[in-house]
Formats: C-alpha cells, structure tokens, sequence
C-alpha cells in the first residue's frame, strides 16, 4: 500500500513569491493534515481538510491556505514568503471520520526562502 | 494549552544499553499519546498509540507506556539501527475540536553507538 506522497521534495524561492505544495494521501485516507517543521518550534500544525472542508486550523497567519479536491489529495499555498518560512512541510493522513486516530506522514517539502 | 516536554534532548547509549525517553504531558481531554520516531530528512514515522492510563504497547525492542502526566518509551538492547529522533505528542479535547491536531515535544534525539 503506497504511504503519503508529497511533491516537489525540495524547492528554493525568493522572499515575496509564493508556493504551492502538493499531497496525495494513503488510499481510502480522507483526512489531511499539514504540519510546519523546522528546529526552533518544532511540528506545528497548520490545518486538518476532510471532504474538501477545512475542518481545523491551526495560528498560523492568513498568507498560508489550503484546500482538498474530491479524490483527497491536498494542496497547501503560502503566499507572500518570508524567510521565516523555510521549513519541512510535512503532509498526513488518517483513516476513519471521527477525531481520534494516528497520522501517517510523508517525507515532507523542504522549502527554502532566500 | 496542550502541552509536551520531552527529556533528555538528546541520549547516547552503547549497543544492548537499554534505556528510556520520557514524554510529559498536560492536555484537557486526553484523546491519544502518540510515538514517533524520524530519521534525518525524512518524514515522522508511527510507533504507538494510547488511550489511556496504564495501557502498554511492544513493538520489537520497543515499549510504550502511559500514566496520567507522562509517557514512557522503553528500548531494550538499542542497535544502531535504533538511533533516530523519537518524538511523543498528545491529541486533545480543547475547545472540542481537535481534528488532525496533534502537539508534539521537541523530541528526543537517541544515538546508539556499536
């Protein structure tokens, strides 16, 4: 069974640009979480999409969205870059509907702002 | 707030020195205890979940345990194989909404030396 898959792996860009990241979830998973990771705060949560609905979110400001296509894969988008925002973008899934159960996570995104 | 605190920040061992990493935790609503264990550049990989106090899980040289404040994760007989950062995070109830939002420590870094 194929895990989490995230593309690109790793990408450079320049402060003012923008991104868009891109997660395939483990088949027949429907939640999608995104996660932020880099060593100074660790894994931070971004938001959490189920049915194409961003069901939670984490404090992160507005230049960072997301969204869910009707096959579950996610994009997440971070507009306007700062420096700040080099890190691992790290993508998971989980099965079921409810609230409780474990993520399964892919390599990540390694983004890097100049 | 959820919050976790994991000691030490990092641990060296020899091979077949076992040891354990501890994981403390405050959270409104325990809804699971999580282990994960990350390799460099790579993405977080799932050990464990628990529920609740006094579960236990065992996973080849590993073992999981949960009390109402902390957790525990047992290595008996580390190989090299077994370095890696191991990470512990908590999934609450605050707010009663905690869809795909899991708060995780810092982690501990463990290094097992042949």
């Amino acid at each position: 069974k194929a895990g989490v898959t995230q593309t690109p792996r790793y990408l450079i860009k320049t402060r003012g640009q923008q991104v868009t990241l891109s997660c395939s979830p483990i088949s027949g998973h429907r939640s999608v979480s995104w996660y932020q990771q880099t060593p100074g705060q660790g894994l931070q949560f971004l938001f959490e999409y189920f049915s194409e609905t961003q069901r939670n979110k984490g404090n992160f400001p507005g230049r960072f969205s997301g969204r869910q296509f009707s096959n579950s894969r996610s994009e997440m988008n971070v507009s306007t870059l700062e420096l700040g925002d080099s890190a691992l973008y790290l993508c998971a899934s989980r099965a079921g509907t409810g609230t409780t159960g474990e993520l399964f996570f892919g390599e990540g995104s390694r983004l890097t702002v100049l | 707030e959820d919050q976790v605190t994991q000691s030490p920040e990092a641990l060296r061992l020899q091979e077949g020195e076992s040891s354990s990493l501890n994981c403390s935790y405050t959270v409104s609503g325990l809804r699971g205890l999580f282990w994960y264990r990350q390799d460099p550049g790579k993405g977080p990989e799932f050990l464990f979940t628990l529920y609740s106090a006094g579960e236990e899980k065992e996973k080849e040289r590993l073992k999981a345990t949960l009390t109402k404040k902390e957790s525990f994760l047992h290595i008996t007989a580390p190989k090299p194989e077994d370095s890696a950062t191991y990470l512990c995070a908590v999934q609450g109830n605050a707010g009663g909404t905690s869809y795909g939002k899991l708060t995780f420590g810092q982690g501990t870094i463990l290094t097992v030396h042949p």
